[in-house]
């Protein structure tokens, strides 16, 4: 079975371009979670979705920060405009309910000049 | 709030002996607390999970304590090789159901030749 799967792998953006994360999680899990990894602060939880629900979204820093999941099989995390300070890598990870463990994709990592 | 934290920012030993990195938890006993590797370039990955009521877990090389009284998990690789080079992160998962994993910053792990 394939992992979780993101995509691009690197972007490299200029401060106000919109920015799109892409991912797939693994068939069959219906949770889905977008993090954020920086040295200063770690791994960082920003939005949560179960059953292509937004549960919780008190992690994401601003309203330039937007997430979507049309359907089980994908999601978006947006950022627009972007801005130098939101360089970081960004992972998506799935779950299914009763488990406790989750399944990180390889991550985005976004450098915003 | 719950804070998760990893005092070594790195650790190197000697090939042969044994690993011990530390996690300690500021607030309440997490239900269940997660181990988790992370290599350069890719998502972290689970190791082991221990919970509340659990003093110890074992899985081949590795072993993780639980000490409520000091508020503090042990992660154990004994016998380590270079291959166990990496950064390991501990994570609360508190609550069972409950969603939100809170990841300490994590311990790079260098196992020298």
């Amino acid at each position: 079975d394939a992992g979780v799967i993101q995509s691009p792998r690197h972007e490299v953006t200029e401060m106000g371009q919109e920015v799109t994360l892409r991912c797939k999680p693994i068939s069959g899990h219906n949770s889905l979670f977008w993090y954020r990894q920086t040295m200063m602060r770690g791994l960082e939880l920003l939005i949560y979705f179960n059953n292509n629900v937004p549960i919780d979204d008190s992690g994401m820093p601003e309203d330039r920060f937007s997430a979507k999941m049309p359907n089980a099989s994908f999601s978006t995390l947006k950022i627009q405009p972007s801005e130098p300070r939101d360089s970081a890598v960004y992972f998506c990870a799935s779950k299914r309910d009763r488990q406790e463990t989750q399944y990180f994709g390889p991550g985005t990592r976004l450098l915003v000049l | 709030s719950q804070k998760i934290e990893q005092n070594s920012e790195a650790l190197n030993i000697q090939e042969g002996k044994t690993a011990t990195l530390t996690c300690n938890y500021t607030n309440y006993s997490p239900a269940y607390l997660q181990w988790y590797r992370q290599d350069p370039g890719r998502g972290p990955v689970f190791l082991l999970l221990i919970r509340e009521n659990e003093k110890e877990k074992r899985k081949e090389r590795l072993k993780v304590t639980f000490d409520t009284t000091l508020k503090q998990s042990l992660f154990h690789i004994t016998a380590s090789q270079p291959a166990d080079s990496a950064t390991y992160l501990c994570a609360d998962l508190s609550g069972a159901g409950s969603y939100q994993l809170t990841f300490g910053k994590g311990t790079k792990l260098s196992v020298i030749p």
